[in-house]
């Protein structure tokens, strides 16, 4: 079965601090994995992928196929990262499913 | 990338009664995905709908509570039949699109949210 998991609903830092999403995967073949945001008032969109290994707004995400993880991270969090973030995998059958969500706040 | 318009963008409807949520995307898609995201929660996959074929529904969800059209490959509805208030929630369209060097991504509408009194 397909599933992703993010254990933290809500993640309060201070601007200039590292952050870390957590994400882990269950998956029996090889998964393609994302990172959703939604900003206040703004659809659902692509943040980035782990098959391009590219760093987007200062965020990075390994995928660790040995922990089944794909955290994400970026070392300087600021306030305009405030959002829901949402790790999602896409696996068999072509669908995409996404983890419970992590809201971001940036505290000033 | 591709544009997805979903209308209407929000409603409010009597319980009882039943809702057509539009979805038009401005390029041509095999496949095109319906969520339910219900507050707090995160995307719940209802179905899956490809043009000239039924629609694939996830567990835990039906036909008769959500018919899906797909009569062509821009376009899809999804209507919420029979509502109470526990449909109450953000519906959301989504399709596939192919990116540069590889891979692929998930593009959404902006929702419909519905509140059932």
């Amino acid at each position: 079965a397909q599933r992703v998991t993010q254990p933290e609903k809500l993640l309060s830092v201070f601007k200039g601090a590292p952050v870390e999403l957590k994400c882990n995967y269950s998956y029996s073949g090889s998964p393609e994995l994302f990172w959703y945001v939604q900003y206040s008032r703004q659809r659902l969109q692509l943040l980035l992928r782990h098959i391009s290994r590219e760093s987007i707004k200062g965020f990075t995400a390994d995928l660790n196929k040995g922990e089944t993880s794909f955290h994400l991270k970026k070392p300087f969090a600021q306030e305009e990262d405030s959002a829901m973030y949402y790790c999602a995998l896409r696996g068999g059958g072509f669908k995409t499913i996404f983890g419970a969500g992590t809201r971001l706040f940036v505290k000033a | 990338s591709a544009v997805i318009s979903q209308k209407p963008s929000r409603d409010i409807c009597q319980r009882g009664t039943s809702l057509t949520i539009q979805c038009q995307v401005d390029s041509q898609v095999t496949m095109m995905f319906w969520y339910r995201q219900q507050p707090g929660q995160s995307l719940t996959l209802i179905a899956t709908a490809n043009q000239g074929s039924e629609a694939t529904y996830e567990s835990g969800f039906v036909i008769d509570k959500f018919p899906i059209s797909r009569p062509n490959l821009t376009f899809s509805t999804l209507t919420v039949s029979n509502m109470s208030p526990e449909d109450s929630s953000i519906y959301l369209c989504s399709v596939e699109g192919g990116t540069g060097g590889g891979g692929t991504e998930a593009f959404f509408g902006q929702g419909t949210r519905l509140t059932v009194v």
